[in-house]
């Protein structure tokens, strides 16, 4: 079974609004990695966040953590057209030897 | 920085024939991954090497799946005999201390 697994699967916004995705996983982590894929290209990494972090900002990214709950939340702010894709988030577990376990992913479509 | 490369792009097989995918990680990453993306789904890793040792292929159906790590560089993934189940995106990515970096895949479309 996957170990984090994301909501909502699908997503579907107007261009300008706030997209809010969530990631849930299930064993204590080192950090926790988004990363966004274009259809029919590799994945891209976003941001990382650390168990020992509650928040980061890259641009238009926030990503937040809470390690008792274990989740994990992605806000793109002032989305656009070009934000259209499919997100992920990863864990690495403790003493995981860097092995990096993905989510089933979450389709964002933001509509012009 | 170039960024990793994969080929063929698209592979279409019989089942039971054999197909290998090429990798050349960025220079300089030493740790490698080959992971296995079925549509819709995220993906799965197969096998992990550190430069040319393994880390991890507690994931990799050893009866049909092979890789190697020539020189802790390039790498090889292959498939032998293939099933219709191994169709999925074949995705190589490659890191230092940090975040992954991915190719854009292999396509397989095994008939």
């Amino acid at each position: 079974s996957q170990q984090g697994e994301e909501d909502p699967q699908a997503l579907s916004i107007q261009e300008g609004e706030n997209a809010t995705m969530n990631c849930s996983y299930k064993t204590s982590i080192n950090n926790l990695q988004w990363y966004r894929q274009n259809s029919g290209r590799g994945l891209v990494h976003l941001i990382l966040i650390r168990s020992n972090e509650r928040e980061k900002h890259s641009g238009r990214l926030r990503v937040t953590l809470d390690t008792s709950k274990k989740s994990s939340s992605l806000l793109i702010t002032a989305s656009r057209a070009a934000d259209t894709a499919s997100y992920f988030c990863a864990t690495v577990l403790t003493g995981a030897n860097s092995k990096l376990t993905f989510g089933k992913g979450i389709t964002l479509s933001v509509r012009p | 920085e170039a960024g990793v490369a994969q080929s063929p792009r698209y592979k279409i097989i019989e089942k039971r024939q054999s197909v290998a995918f090429w990798c050349n990680p960025i220079s300089g990453h030493a740790t490698l991954y080959w992971y296995q993306q079925i549509l819709g789904q995220g993906p799965k890793l197969l096998i992990q090497f550190q430069n040319n040792g393994v880390v991890d292929d507690s994931q990799l159906p050893k009866d049909r799946f092979s890789a190697e790590r020539l020189k802790g560089v390039d790498s090889t993934l292959k498939i032998q005999p293939a099933k219709l189940e191994d169709s999925a995106v074949y995705l190589c990515a490659s890191s230092f201390l940090g975040p992954l970096h991915f190719g854009n895949g292999t396509r397989l479309t095994v008939t």
